[in-house]
């Protein structure tokens, strides 16, 4: 059983709209949550995290908001830009301490048209 | 090196060969991870080190999978006997500190024929 679920494979949207990537979990003891972005053939990157203290972090055209009582996190990219293609994973871990192993989410293919 | 870098990229085996697949992670990181990743999924825990003690061995699927990292910096995951469902990719990540300062490798990419 998925702990993590990405339940969209795939997101089409067109350059300069908004993109918004979905993510639920349901472990309660998950705590501090991440998105990742991964290009073909090179390692997931770091994208922004929130805590479960916080409801929302923005960091540029990057938004994460958490909902915790729903156990659902959502990513903002406003305005999207055809370099943000790539497939983005949501990961959850019980604390942001050192040595937490991150639980992910299957995916979505985000793919921005010109 | 800047970065965590894994080899070999890509590795062909034939069913029941052993394969041994490396991790550089970046130099004075005391935490390494190693994730398998199958096709269209995402990455699933395998193992982790805390300098050379291999704390988390939980996710590694069988006894045919073993890793190491003696000397707390270079880190060594083994797989004998490889089947088809061995067939992934094998990421690996450094951090010196929290789960956010996870650097990934590109990972190396196994398929057993």
């Amino acid at each position: 059983d998925q702990q993590v679920k990405q339940n969209s494979p795939s997101l089409s949207v067109q350059e300069g709209r908004i993109s918004i990537l979905n993510c639920d979990y349901t472990n309660s003891m998950f705590d501090y949550f991440l998105w990742y972005k991964k290009y073909p053939a090179e390692g997931p990157t770091f994208l922004i995290s929130i805590s479960s203290i916080k409801d929302k972090n923005e960091d540029g055209r990057f938004t994460v908001f958490l909902n915790k009582s729903a156990k659902h996190l959502s990513l903002h990219i406003v305005p999207s830009q055809p370099g943000d293609s790539a497939v983005y994973f949501c990961a959850a871990s019980q604390s942001n301490n050192a040595g937490n192993m991150l639980t992910f989410g299957g995916g979505t293919r985000l793919m921005v048209k010109p | 090196g800047a970065g965590v870098s894994q080899s070999p990229r890509y590795k062909v085996a034939k069913r029941g060969q052993d394969v041994a697949l490396r991790c550089d992670p970046i130099s004075g990181h005391v935490s390494l991870f190693w994730y398998q990743q199958a096709l269209g999924q995402g990455p699933e825990f395998l193992t982790y080190f805390q300098n050379e003690a291999q704390l988390d061995k939980s996710g590694l699927p069988s006894d045919r999978f073993f890793a190491e990292r003696p000397e707390g910096s270079v880190s060594t995951l083994k797989i004998q006997r490889t089947q088809q469902e061995d067939s992934a990719v094998y990421l690996c990540a450094s951090s010196s500190t929290g789960v956010s300062g996870y650097t990934f490798g590109s990972g190396t990419r196994l398929t057993v024929v």
